[in-house]
């Protein structure tokens, strides 16, 4: 079974703080990456999904990079804001065989932003 | 459009009742799987679809049942409910699932206590 592991499992900033968290996954099973923004009572959304090498992906403060080769991630958020405060999961699309597109998820990485 | 829905929200069973979890999506997707989140660890899928007739096992299949007659239903199925199925269940679509651009749809998730 892949694993995915993300770090560190939670994180505390303060307003204003950039922070940074990492997704390492093994790299020779990799088809795709994605990240997904957990809010607390509600479903996991879709932030980024990535499939290069040196992929970079941004959205508003938030940023991504993938490096396949040495199998990591890392999601960025710059000027944390307390709605950013949230699970942030990343998951690893298997490489395309008998699970067709399946998702195996890490654990998360907790962030809560003080205001 | 509604995205996924899930119903009910939350639920007691007694040990050995059964019940149905109902999934339902109005995106027209192909895919369509079951996860469940226990505490501290990550997103585990339990079944998928990859279209109407057509189902699979995931990582954690065992008391669990599934069927999919139509696009937009998926609803699963606990026979025999036992204390290790107490969890939040978590549906989710996609358009197409082994393509690097296949991000998830969650919906809001059941709540499910097993006593």
């Amino acid at each position: 079974i892949l694993n995915v592991e993300q770090s560190p499992q939670s994180l505390h900033v303060q307003e204003g703080d950039s922070t940074n968290f990492t997704c390492s996954f093994p790299s020779s099973n990799f088809y795709a990456l994605h990240w997904y923004r957990w809010e607390t009572a509600k479903s996991p959304e879709a932030l980024f999904v990535m499939t290069l090498n040196g992929d970079e992906k941004k959205k508003g403060r938030i940023s991504a990079t993938l490096n396949t080769k040495e199998g990591y991630s890392y999601l960025y958020i710059k000027g944390s804001q307390p709605e950013d405060s949230a699970t942030y999961l990343c998951a690893l699309a298997e490489v395309y065989g008998g699970s067709q597109g399946n998702l195996i998820f890490g654990k998360g990485t907790k962030l809560s932003v003080k205001p | 459009n509604a995205g996924v829905t899930q119903t009910p929200k939350f639920r007691i069973l007694k040990i050995g009742q059964s019940m149905t979890l109902q999934c339902t999506q109005d995106m027209n997707h192909n895919y369509m799987y079951w996860y469940r989140q226990d505490p501290g660890m990550g997103l585990k899928l339990i079944y998928y679809s990859v279209g109407a007739g057509i189902t699979d096992k995931g990582e954690v299949p065992n008391g669990y049942n599934v069927s999919r007659s139509t696009t937009e239903d998926f609803p699963l199925r606990l026979e025999l409910a036992a204390p290790s199925q107490t969890s939040v269940y978590f549906c989710a679509s996609s358009r197409i699932a082994g393509v690097s651009y296949n991000e998830q749809f969650f919906g809001p998730g059941t709540r499910l206590t097993v006593l």
